[in-house]
C-alpha cells in the first residue's frame, strides 16, 4: 500500500525554534505538497515541489520554507516559529492525473 | 484562494440514509475530487472527476459534475457510522504540478 509518511503526529516547539517537519512518500512521485489546515480556513497550500530541488510558493509561503534534495522527501521549515504557525500541517503527494495521498498530519503548538 | 465551497457546512441524518453534499467553484477547472477525512487525521481521496464527465459512481458514491453551473455533488447511499467525517471538494485547475484548491469542507454525523 503506498504511503506518505510525516515524522510526527504531535510536536510541542517555542516560539523562535527554527521547526522541520519532514515528510517521505514511498510512490516515486514527482509532486509532493505541504498544506495547512485551521478551523475555518480549511487547507491552505503552502509550498510544492514538482521535482528534486524544485519549489513554488502556494498560497501562504510567508514564514516558511522548503527543501527536496531527494525525491522522495520533501521538509517544510518554519525558519523562527511563532504562536500563529500553531496548525495541523498535512503533507501529500501525487502522480496526476490520479488524486492525491496524504499523510496523518503533524499537530504542531507553538508556545 | 479558496476555490471549492461546500454546503452544506454540516449534516447530520440517520444511519441508512442517503447523504448529499455540494460543492461550488468559481474557475474552469480540469478535474474536480472529493476526499474525506476523519477525525484529526489526514485527507483520504474518495473519487476524481474529470470536466468532460458528468457523473462517476464508486461503491456507495456518486459524484456529479455540472460545468456549465461551476457544481458538483457527493452522495453517499445508505450511510452508515464509518462514514461520520468531514469531506472536501478539492479542485485542479491544470496549473503546476496539478495544484488543487480545497473548500473548507462539510461535517456528516451519521446517526446510529
Amino acid at each position: 500500500d503506498v504511503k506518505v509518511t510525516q515524522s510526527s503526529r504531535y510536536l510541542v516547539k517555542r516560539t523562535g525554534e527554527k521547526v522541520f517537519l519532514e515528510c517521505v512518500q514511498d510512490m516515486d512521485h514527482e509532486n509532493m505538497f505541504w498544506y495547512r489546515q485551521d478551523p475555518g480556513l480549511g487547507l491552505r497550500l503552502i509550498y510544492f515541489s514538482y521535482d528534486v530541488k524544485m519549489k513554488e510558493k502556494g498560497d501562504i509561503p510567508e514564514g516558511y520554507s522548503v527543501s527536496r534534495e531527494k525525491k522522495e522527501r520533501f521538509s517544510l521549515i518554519l525558519e523562527s516559529a511563532s504562536t500563529n504557525q500553531t496548525s495541523m500541517y498535512l503533507c501529500a503527494s501525487s502522480f496526476p492525473p490520479r488524486g492525491y495521498t496524504f499523510g496523518s498530519g503533524t499537530r504542531l503548538t507553538v508556545v | 484562494s479558496q476555490q471549492g465551497e461546500e454546503d452544506p457546512q454540516a449534516l447530520s441524518i440517520q444511519e441508512g440514509e442517503n447523504a448529499t453534499m455540494n460543492c461550488s467553484y468559481k474557475t474552469s477547472i480540469n478535474n474536480l475530487q472529493w476526499y474525506r477525512q476523519n477525525s484529526g487525521r489526514g485527507l483520504v481521496h474518495l473519487i476524481l472527476i474529470r470536466s468532460n464527465e458528468r457523473e462517476k459512481h464508486s461503491g456507495r458514491l456518486r459524484v456529479t459534475l455540472d460545468t456549465s453551473k461551476k457544481s458538483s455533488s457527493l452522495l453517499i447511499t445508505a450511510s452508515r457510522a464509518a462514514d461520520t467525517a468531514s469531506y472536501f471538494c478539492a479542485t485542479n485547475s491544470g496549473g503546476g504540478a496539478d495544484g488543487l484548491t480545497f473548500g473548507k469542507g462539510t461535517h456528516l454525523i451519521i446517526q446510529p
